[in-house]
């Protein structure tokens, strides 16, 4: 296994809430970035977290917002929850911020908005 | 930005037969080339990537080639088994920016 845990593994929700999901991984993995997967899409990157600071954003509106935590876990909020949020959620763990360090990823969470 | 295609969406093989995927990327500066399989309630796994100093590079039954000219790049799984169907997906970045991920191939190998 990867050592990236995500919880919880499924959520539904309704248009206009707000969500919070969670990631962690195993000691050392400082870097998390999290993607948006909608069905039968690549992974879409959402944004990058190193040393508890936002390093890189994609073409995500801020109602995305993110935290990353002093024992490198994180969590990204999705405010005012639309249709097109559902999708599967994926964070990626690595060590340091280097191009080609292997990425692990979580399990993802399952985001259903009704 | 950077645009990744790939093809074929979807790849039906014999078992024992060997699987190709190829992708297609926009950005020449474009320099990492990582390889992931997706199996079903699994998040992506990286199999196998390529840096843009190297053509080609192999892990037991997996290799992957890279052509910069032509900005492509391809996998090849030999001697394919039922337990490689999953959804394979091919990415590119340059640096540190982020992975670019292509749509994917659901490849299914039948027994």
């Amino acid at each position: 296994e990867t050592g990236v845990t995500q919880s919880p593994t499924h959520l539904i929700k309704t248009r206009g809430q707000q969500v919070t999901l969670r990631c962690s991984s195993q000691s050392g993995h400082n870097t998390v970035s999290w993607y948006q997967q909608a069905l039968g899409q690549g992974p879409q990157f959402i944004f990058q977290y190193y040393r508890e600071e936002e390093n890189g954003r994609g073409n995500f509106p801020p109602r995305f917002s993110g935290l990353q935590f002093p024992n490198y876990s994180s969590e990204l909020n999705v405010n005012a929850l639309e249709l097109d949020d559902s999708a599967l959620y994926l964070c990626a763990a690595q060590r340091g911020l280097a191009g080609n360090n292997e990425q692990f990823f979580g399990p993802g969470t399952r985001l259903t908005v009704l | 930005g950077e645009n990744v295609e790939q093809h074929p969406s979807t790849l039906s093989v014999q078992e024992g037969d060997s699987a190709v995927i190829k992708c297609t990327y926009s950005d020449s500066a474009s320099n990492y080339f990582p390889w992931y399989k997706q199996e079903l309630g699994k998040g992506p796994q990286l199999i196998i990537d390529i840096r843009s100093n190297v053509g080609e590079k192999k892990d037991q039954r997996i290799a992957v080639t890279l052509n910069k000219t032509a900005k492509h790049f391809s996998l090849h799984i030999t001697e394919t088994q039922p337990e490689d169907s999953a959804v394979y997906f091919c990415a590119a970045k340059e640096g540190n920016t982020p992975l670019v991920f292509g749509k994917g191939t659901r490849l299914s190998v039948i027994a």
